[in-house]
């Protein structure tokens, strides 16, 4: 099992450029999420998706959207990158158990906007 | 505004010893709470979750949890120089969503 994978690894952008990072995991997983990680602000949710065919806002969802293709993908999408936009991307997935939601990271895309 | 603090550290033991973290919540409905060690330039990886107040074990990680004080804390006993890490402390909002703190840096020297 490659748990949850992230593709790509390292991007640069010029402002006002846009991409898609991709996000997918195998481990059957309902609901996948997508952070930024920046110094000091620890992880903050963008996106979420509970189950195939829903998404949500999280807590800094503006300038991004996503789209949950199927069970296994989830692909965060920049329309017009912006220096504040300049993070580590991370991917993670979730199944529910009876009383918690143990999340599982993939590995992170690192996101330089110039 | 729903949060988990932590202290930022570092925190700096010496090989050996027992490290504490802590960390306090601010939502009282939260129902499980999440411990994740993150190696600098890596990702978050889950070591520990708990939901029942009292104490949970697995190898050198301990968690605990009191819901009346809004405390969770994470020993790790034997510390090893591999264990310097920054360590999150997370909670569940409801919905499928953790709130994250934005960790504790531990330095294990030898």
């Amino acid at each position: 099992n490659a748990g949850v994978t992230q593709t790509p690894k390292f991007q640069v952008l010029k402002t006002g450029q846009s991409m898609t990072l991709q996000c997918a995991q195998d481990m059957n997983h309902n609901s996948m999420y997508w952070y930024r990680q920046d110094p000091g602000m620890g992880l903050r949710l963008i996106y979420y998706s509970a189950s195939e065919g829903t998404t949500d806002k999280g807590e800094v969802p503006n300038g991004y959207n996503v789209s949950r293709l199927n069970k296994r993908e989830f692909s965060l999408r920049l329309e017009s990158a912006a220096p504040s936009q300049t993070s580590v991307y991370f991917c993670a997935s979730s199944e529910a158990g009876p009383m918690f939601y143990e999340q599982y990271f993939g590995p992170g895309t690192r996101l330089t906007v110039t | 505004q729903k949060e988990v603090e932590q202290n930022s550290g570092p925190l700096s033991v010496p090989e050996g010893a027992i490290a504490s973290l802590n960390c306090t919540y601010s939502d009282r409905g939260s129902q499980s709470f999440f411990w994740y060690r993150q190696y600098s330039g890596k990702s978050p990886e889950l070591i520990m979750s708990i939901y029942s107040n009292g104490d949970k074990e697995d190898g050198r990680f301990t968690a605990q949890l009191n819901k009346a004080s809004q405390y969770v804390s994470l020993l790790i006993r034997d510390s090893q120089p591999s264990d310097s890490a920054t360590y999150l402390c997370a909670s569940n909002t409801g919905f499928q969503k953790l709130v994250f703190g934005t960790g504790t840096r531990l330095l294990v020297s030898p």
